[in-house]
């Protein structure tokens, strides 16, 4: 097996408190994104996407931003729980092309 | 709705022997999408399926490695003869349209190939 792997950005917060998890995407022609949550030893899973047509979008507790301009997709988890303890990956996808995910950033919370 | 559904959970096998990783698509789905998960390289797609059709297997690392869909419920994978190198995390996904539709990922098989 492997020795090295990535070493993936972290995010610490405090139950309660609201999440913000950034995700720089790099091409310009991607029109579609999607936030995925992957927890220790399942699949990930779907959360919320987005158009590139819109700039903000709303589900349950949370909020994807999209800022074409400088190719910047951010999460908000509001009043984070423990549950809320995973590894957070974003996609991207340009029409034509394979989805592209990111190396993902975890997120602890802290009781 | 089950979800995708995948087996074996674990797989543990010795280097050389044949693995067939097994993957049930959420019905109505008409794509279906196989990756491999690393610490190194993250996810990674190797090859996806439309309506059992397979379209691009340009992620399929060598020879050793072949899919299948017979149906429209049930895809396999399957690696002859595996290598150490081969141990990771492999998750089927499906999806209703091949863009701008969120793909539904099952639970994945970890595989160790000692």
């Amino acid at each position: 097996g492997e020795s090295v792997g990535l070493h993936l950005p972290t995010l610490s917060v405090q139950e309660g408190d609201n999440s913000i998890i950034n995700c720089a995407y790099s091409n310009s022609a991607s029109d579609y994104f999607i936030w995925y949550k992957q927890e220790s030893g399942k699949g990930p899973q779907f959360i919320i996407d987005i158009r590139s047509n819109m700039d903000k979008r709303q589900g349950q507790r949370v909020t994807v931003l999209l800022n074409k301009t400088v190719k910047h997709l951010s999460l908000q988890i509001a009043a984070t729980q423990p549950g809320d303890s995973a590894v957070y990956f974003c996609a991207e996808n340009e029409y034509g092309n394979k989805l592209v995910f990111g190396a993902g950033t975890i997120l602890r919370v802290k009781s | 709705d089950a979800g995708v559904i995948q087996s074996p959970r674990h797989e543990v096998t010795e280097m050389g022997q044949e693995v067939t990783l097994r993957c049930k698509p959420i019905s109505g789905h008409d794509y279906l999408f196989w990756y491999r998960q690393t610490m190194m390289r993250g996810l990674e797609l190797l090859i996806y399926f439309n309506n059992n059709v397979p379209i691009d297997d340009s992620g399929m690392p060598e020879d050793r490695f072949s899919a299948k869909m017979p149906n429209a419920s049930f895809s396999t994978l399957k690696i002859q003869p595996s290598e150490p190198r081969d141990s990771a995390v492999y998750f089927c996904a499906s999806s209703r349209e091949r863009y701008n539709s969120p793909l539904h990922f099952g639970n994945g098989t970890r595989l160790t190939v000692t």
